[in-house]
């Protein structure tokens, strides 16, 4: 059960377009498409801002998008504003009623 | 609003246990799975447990099975974490989650859209 795997860090100015990637196995992100990505700003609790891969839920913008290709899942942030600035997790179902999450990637906003 | 408020943290001695509430408000609480997700200092998430509607199924991480036990009680609103035989790698902030019910109420979708604000344990 190991974590997904996402760099440690991205980032970009103003703006600009950024992909964060997340990679597993054919046993959870190429399995299923239960993949959701969080952002976390510091101090504060996890938002959902994508599920089942390219979903977004009520009042995330549309500058948020999402998609996924074999094992490899991918969360993009166009636009890019000073209050993207924050850590990213992506999460799959992994089978079993278990969720992995990725190690996180820190957006830093340039 | 939906809200949902953790207690229970503390510091504990290796070895000992410790029980995690959860309460949640502002929403039908029995129409939801709900989950433990934890966050060590400085370190990323780790989903922990999670328990469906009426704790029926549930499930839990490698680091933590034979050791933590998932409850609620539907009754009270109410989400809980058996931690026993702790350990200085469980030491982290507990967040309590709720399962989005996108796919239906009762069903997991395995997406946590409403999070608390965490709680604290710390095993030394």
């Amino acid at each position: 059960q190991s974590a997904l795997t996402q760099p440690p860090s991205a980032s970009g100015s103003p703006g600009q377009s950024v992909t964060i990637s997340c990679t597993g196995t054919s046993s959870d992100i190429g399995y299923y498409n239960y993949v959701s990505w969080y952002q976390q700003h510091p101090g504060k609790a996890p938002k959902l801002m994508i599920y089942e891969v390219f979903k977004r839920p009520s009042g995330v913008p549309d500058r948020f998008s999402g998609s996924k290709s074999g094992n490899t899942a991918s969360l993009s942030v166009s636009g890019l504003q000073a209050e993207d600035e924050a850590d990213y997790y992506c999460s799959s179902y992994a089978g079993r009623n278990k969720i992995i999450f990725g190690g996180g990637t820190k957006l830093t906003v340039l | 609003e939906m809200q949902l408020v953790e207690s229970g943290g503390g510091l504990v001695q290796p070895g000992r246990s410790l029980r995690l509430s959860c309460v949640a408000s502002g929403f039908t609480f029995d129409d939801y799975a709900m989950y433990w997700v934890r966050q060590a200092p400085g370190k990323g998430l780790e989903w922990v447990s999670q328990i469906n509607w009426n704790s029926g199924t549930t499930g839990y991480a490698d680091s933590v099975k034979g050791r933590f036990t998932i409850s609620r009680d539907n009754a009270k609103n109410s989400l809980h974490l058996q931690m026993d035989s702790l350990r200085a790698e469980d030491t982290a902030l507990y967040y309590c989650a709720k399962d989005s019910g996108f796919y239906g109420a009762r069903t997991y979708s395995y997406y946590m859209d409403v999070w608390g604000r965490g709680t604290t344990v710390t095993v030394s």
